[in-house]
């Protein structure tokens, strides 16, 4: 059973291109989380997805960021015209309930805008 | 949400057993504590919850006292592989992983 997948590992833009983000839960997991983490912090949370809603996204910017978790296909994070400061690492998490808190995470995506 | 409070870094030797005290004084009837370790350029990897007493698995151990404004998870024997960032999370157990937050965590050291 393939735990979470993200893609791609590493990310390079530059400032005001687009950053596609994906990932895809572990199988029967229909919850998604999106976290960010900067150097030397923890993870702070964006975005809560069920499959084809958005539950919670209190933690993403209200400009530029978006998210979605189509019925088909894996969990989408959009950065669109990307800055320095949305250089961090993100991570995504699925789990196959809402609660629990027992999340399994993905090794991440390294985004670097120069 | 409670806050937590737990010592910035720790340094260890192999085969010793460490414990990381993490406080929560405003903990709330209804909160879980969960720890997770992250390795660099990995996610987070839960390790063990508990509510009460004591919880153990085949990694570690999970000390909660009675009054539960602290806990402590226990790593017996670390090994170098141990090295890595503990984090310490307090939250409503039906809550998702939008209610949870992520301090800045333990950074575990274990030398030969």
């Amino acid at each position: 059973n393939a735990g979470v997948m993200q893609n791609p590992r590493h990310l390079v833009r530059r400032r005001g291109q687009e950053a596609r983000l994906r990932c895809s839960p572990m199988k029967g997991h229909s919850h998604v989380y999106w976290y960010r983490q900067l150097p030397e912090e923890g993870l702070k949370f964006m975005v809560y997805l069920q499959k084809e809603n958005i539950i919670d996204e209190s933690g993403m910017p209200k400009e530029r960021f978006s998210a979605e978790f189509p019925k088909e296909g894996p969990s989408i994070l959009r950065i669109q015209q990307v800055v320095r400061g949305d250089s961090a690492a993100y991570f995504c998490a699925s789990s196959p309930r809402a609660g629990g808190e027992k999340l399994f995470f993905g090794s991440g995506t390294q985004l670097s805008v120069l | 949400l409670a806050k937590t409070t737990q010592p910035i870094s720790m340094d260890s030797y192999e085969g010793q057993e460490v414990n990381i005290t993490c406080s929560h004084n405003n903990i709330a009837t209804n909160d879980y504590i969960t720890w997770y370790q992250q390795f660099p350029s990995q996610g987070p990897r839960f390790i063990i919850q508990g509510y009460k007493t004591k919880v153990t698995n085949e990694v570690a151990s999970l000390f909660i006292p009675a009054d539960r404004k602290s806990s402590t998870l226990s790593l017996p024997r670390v090994s170098l592989s141990d090295t890595a960032v503990y984090y310490c999370l307090v939250g409503d157990q039906a809550g998702g992983g939008n209610k949870l937050t992520f301090g800045t965590g333990t950074q575990l050291k274990v030398e030969l």
